[in-house]
């Protein structure tokens, strides 16, 4: 267990709707960061956060925003979900921005038929 | 951006023989590489990092090196047992004074131990 936590496990939706991933970081990490993984496309960073601010973007698509409240957790909104979203999403942590270990939660498995 | 090719994309070892999986990167500025493991299921898992600035690391049957030169690095495991049977996934991160992007991966290996 990598003490991040994220909810819900599994998510099927219909195209054209929103759903919003939540993640806990490991106690005491104060970056979390947010991957896809497709068959595809295989692991893409979406975006990081630290300590609530916007750090690095990536591949992330418009219909796609994340935040991260004071108590440090985050949420992954998806909206106007196409049927290509459909892939599992991960939240990873760190305790800071550099040099330090990042690690993986289970992941939310998001179907959009 | 980075860019990281990872080979081969399956192996199949007999437990108890050698491993071996390759990588190279693009972005020569890149000063950290962790190998994560995945398992059906379940999220990755880091196994084993190495930074620029070593060029050998090892954990029990673990070891990856790392070549700056060549833009190259491997993760090797040794006396392969059947729970090792997991895809493996390189990555790279450049760490730097205001912080780093997230990890570039790799496709990733399907290493598959024959009993």
């Amino acid at each position: 267990d990598s003490g991040v936590t994220q909810t819900p496990k599994h998510l099927i939706t219909a195209t054209g709707q929103r759903v919003t991933l939540r993640c806990s970081p490991r106690s005491g990490d104060l970056s979390v960061y947010w991957y896809q993984q497709s068959l595809d496309q295989g692991l893409q960073f979406l975006i990081q956060y630290y300590n609530g601010e916007e750090r690095a973007k990536g591949n992330i698509l418009e219909r796609f925003s994340a935040q991260q409240f004071p108590d440090l957790h985050s949420e992954l909104n998806l909206s106007s979900l196409e049927l290509g979203d459909s892939a599992l999403y991960f939240c990873a942590s760190s305790v800071g921005l550099q040099g330090n270990t990042i690690y993986f939660g289970e992941g939310s498995w998001l179907t959009v038929v | 951006g980075e860019n990281v090719e990872q080979h081969p994309s399956t192996l199949s070892v007999q437990e108890g023989d050698s491993a071996v999986i390759k990588c190279t990167y693009s972005d020569s500025a890149s000063n950290y590489f962790p190998w994560y493991k995945q398992e059906l299921g379940k999220g990755p898992q880091l196994i084993i990092d190495i930074r620029s600035n070593v060029g050998e690391k090892k954990d029990q049957r673990i070891a990856v090196t790392l070549n700056k030169t060549a833009k190259h690095f491997s993760l090797h495991i040794t006396e392969t047992q059947p729970e090792d049977s997991a895809v493996y996934f390189c990555a790279s991160l450049l760490y730097s004074g205001g912080g780093a992007d997230g990890l570039t991966f790799g496709k990733g290996t399907h290493l598959i131990i024959q009993p």
